[in-house]
């Protein structure tokens, strides 16, 4: 089974700019969440989508949206890009809503400068 | 809100030596799961666990569930040099569709 893949992995903008991000979970999987990952905040949980309904939502401005389609994909969006939007974007699927394992994509890299 | 406090933070020990880490919690937890990430990489799922008192092993790892809810410990064994990078732990609280993350305990494994 393929695992959750991301893309892009690498990604720069300048500030004030949008960004869209992509991911696909593995296969028969129907929950996606986003995480945002920096070494001074680490692991910080941004939403979760279930059924192409967004099921739970992180402390983040509504800069940060997201959605998810009919076929489980995922993308997240990133309005009006400021410096400290730098960070490792993942993905990670579940077989089930908020529930059981999650497993993560690579992560998109996103720098703003 | 909700806190996972992981310990330690970095570890520095030589190839061969054991190795432990844990986390807490400031409430009850459904699930833990421990995860190991390299650079430039997503984390990895190395154990999941699902009952108080749980001992779980994938190798040389071991996790356990504390019995109060409110803590879980992971082991290695017998490190090796590939076993360098962090280790995270992720808590899921009863009926709360959401996980928390520790901050990451960095292993450096020296040859």
């Amino acid at each position: 089974k393929a695992g959750v893949t991301q893309t892009p992995r690498y990604l720069i903008k300048t500030r004030g700019q949008q960004v869209t991000l992509s991911c696909s979970p593995i296969s028969g999987h129907r929950s996606v969440s986003w995480y945002q990952q920096t070494p001074g905040q680490g692991l910080q949980f941004l939403f979760e989508y279930f059924s192409e309904t967004q099921r739970n939502k992180g402390n983040f401005p509504g800069r940060f949206s997201g959605r998810q389609f009919s076929n489980s994909r995922s993308e997240m969006n990133v309005s009006t890009l400021e410096l400290g939007d730098s960070a490792l974007y993942l993905c990670a699927s579940s077989p089930r809503e908020g529930y059981n394992e999650q497993f993560f994509g690579p992560g998109t890299r996103l720098t703003v400068l | 809100g909700q806190q996972l406090n992981q310990s330690p933070q970095s570890m520095f020990i030589q190839e061969g030596e054991d190795v432990s880490m844990n986390c807490t919690s400031s409430s009850i937890f459904n699930t833990w799961l421990w995860y190991k990430q390299e650079p430039g990489e997503g984390p990895v799922l190395l154990i999941a666990l699902y009952k108080a008192g749980e001992l779980t092993s994938n190798g040389r790892l071991t996790a356990q569930f504390g019995i109060t809810r409110k803590d879980s410990f992971l082991n290695i064994s017998a490190s090796i040099p590939s076993d360098v990078g962090i280790y995270f732990c992720a808590g899921q609280p009863y009926n709360f569709n959401k996980f928390y993350f520790g901050s990451g305990t960095k292993l450096n494994v020296k040859p």
